[in-house]
């Protein structure tokens, strides 16, 4: 869905650097989530929010931080990449009441 | 927390034959499991899903089953086709959770000619 949108698609960056990595969505959505994708680990659960004053952690949230700038805008950040961060990232969406989640392009992240 | 386990993690078919792919999960109070499509550099896609007061559901040639006392699901793709040739995810949610989903690990389909 061009619904929802991430920049950038791609990034190469080094150690230590800061990293944002920008998400949203015109789909009017309350609920935004920041997904991990490594080969062989299927997709893991970094951060969600379910509106602009409710972010929680998922299951590996450690070197991660997120924003909730906007019901639109869901940003994670990477505040000293490390190479073992180097992943695709994925950001969802979805509506209330148990509506399906909607993902967007990803972001290819390498640090080296 | 949740924890979902997906078999096969590779599948090959031939082109008209039907694949299956099964995912088992271990909190019983998952009420929501959708199956995801995701292709080569593109992200995934929602194909079908299923809630825990339903058994079985079609879209086609695909179909998904829920066992809620084993606490398995399983996706059945018949007919199959070369662009059936992807990465499917399955995943549940656990009632009361958000709408948190727990993946699976993938399977990757390839359908021979």
């Amino acid at each position: 869905d061009a619904d929802v949108t991430q920049t950038p698609r791609n990034r190469i960056t080094k150690t230590g650097k800061r990293i944002m990595l920008e998400c949203s969505q015109t789909k009017g959505h309350d609920r935004m989530y920041w997904y991990r994708q490594d080969p062989g680990l299927g997709l893991q659960l970094i951060y969600y929010s379910f509106d602009v004053k409710d972010i929680n952690k998922g299951e590996i949230s450690d070197g991660y931080s997120v924003s909730r700038q906007a019901q639109a805008k869901f940003s994670l950040s990477l505040e000293s990449a490390i190479p073992n961060q180097t992943a695709l990232y994925f950001c969802a969406t979805s509506g209330g009441g148990g509506q399906p989640q909607h993902f967007g392009d990803g972001t290819r992240l390498s640090i080296l | 927390g949740e924890n979902v386990e997906q078999h096969p993690s590779t599948l090959s078919v031939q082109e008209g034959d039907s694949a299956v792919i099964k995912c088992t999960y271990s909190d019983s109070a998952s009420n929501y499991f959708p199956w995801y499509k995701q292709e080569l550099g593109k992200r995934p896609q929602l194909i079908i899903d299923i809630r825990s007061n339903v058994g079985e559901k079609k879209d086609q040639r695909i179909a998904v089953t829920l066992n809620k006392t084993a606490k398995h699901f399983s996706l059945h793709i018949t007919e199959t086709q070369p662009e059936d040739s992807a990465v499917y995810f399955c995943a549940a949610r656990v009632t009361g959770g958000g709408n948190k989903l727990t993946f699976g690990t993938g399977t990757q389909l390839k359908v021979e000619l």
